[in-house]
């Protein structure tokens, strides 16, 4: 089965310097989609970036990039230049492609200061 | 303006009590999904559609029952059986079958049980 893993449950990271949330997946499946989703104290779940398990680079967008290690099964987001507005719960998923879903890691909280 | 609609943005129900949430989309997307997320937690699945009339249990469909006569609508109705629906529920949808396509979401609903 699939799984995703987020061992930091809450990161602090002072505004304006980069911060590196991490994930670690689990797949016996040579191809597959890794996405990160940000959920502000809003609720809402906003798409950031995605990566493709066959793409040759690491994807990026903006201040976000994805630092993605296929032989360790990492693919941590990397946050540049943090801003007061990244603090939010951050959630690392995977589409499954057995059961046609998405699933998620438990998520890191991250926290911006002035 | 293309996007998912879920309402009520709160609900409250009393013990014993069916109470059902809905969600729309406008997106065209064949795909639709039904997570549950705890304080503090990442989402686990509860039923998801990829066609009309026609759905499969995720990882913690107990006590929750859904439908999907159009494409456009998934409700989903929390019963009796549920024993500890106080939570934060949050709809998607997306094209199905695609690996590389993100989910989009709908601001959620916070249901708590009085």
């Amino acid at each position: 089965a699939q799984k995703i893993t987020q061992t930091q449950p809450g990161m602090f990271v002072q505004e304006k310097e980069a911060v590196t949330l991490d994930c670690t997946y689990d797949t016996s499946d040579p191809s597959y989609g890794l996405f990160w989703y940000k959920q502000p104290s809003s609720g809402e779940m906003i798409f950031l970036i995605y990566q493709g398990s066959y793409d040759q680079q690491n994807a990026t967008e903006g201040r976000y990039s994805l630092n993605f290690q296929k032989a360790r099964k990492s693919a941590n987001l990397v946050i540049s230049a943090s801003q007061l507005g990244d603090s939010a719960m951050y959630f690392c998923a995977m589409w499954d492609t057995g059961g046609f879903k998405t699933i998620f890691g438990a998520g890191t909280r991250l926290f911006v200061k002035a | 303006d293309g996007g998912i609609t879920q309402s009520p943005k709160y609900l409250f129900r009393k013990e014993g009590q069916n109470v059902t949430l809905s969600c729309e989309q406008n997106l065209n997307h064949d795909a639709m999904y039904w997570y549950r997320q705890d304080p503090g937690q990442g989402l686990r699945l509860i039923y998801y559609s990829q066609i009309v009339n026609d759905f499969q249990k995720g990882d913690i469909a107990e006590g929750y029952s859904v439908s999907r006569e159009k494409k456009e609508s998934f409700p989903l109705t929390v019963t009796s059986a549920q024993k500890n629906p106080t939570a934060f529920y949050l709809c998607a949808s997306s094209i199905v079958g695609r690996m590389n396509t993100e989910a989009f979401f709908g601001q959620g609903t916070r249901l708590t049980v009085v």
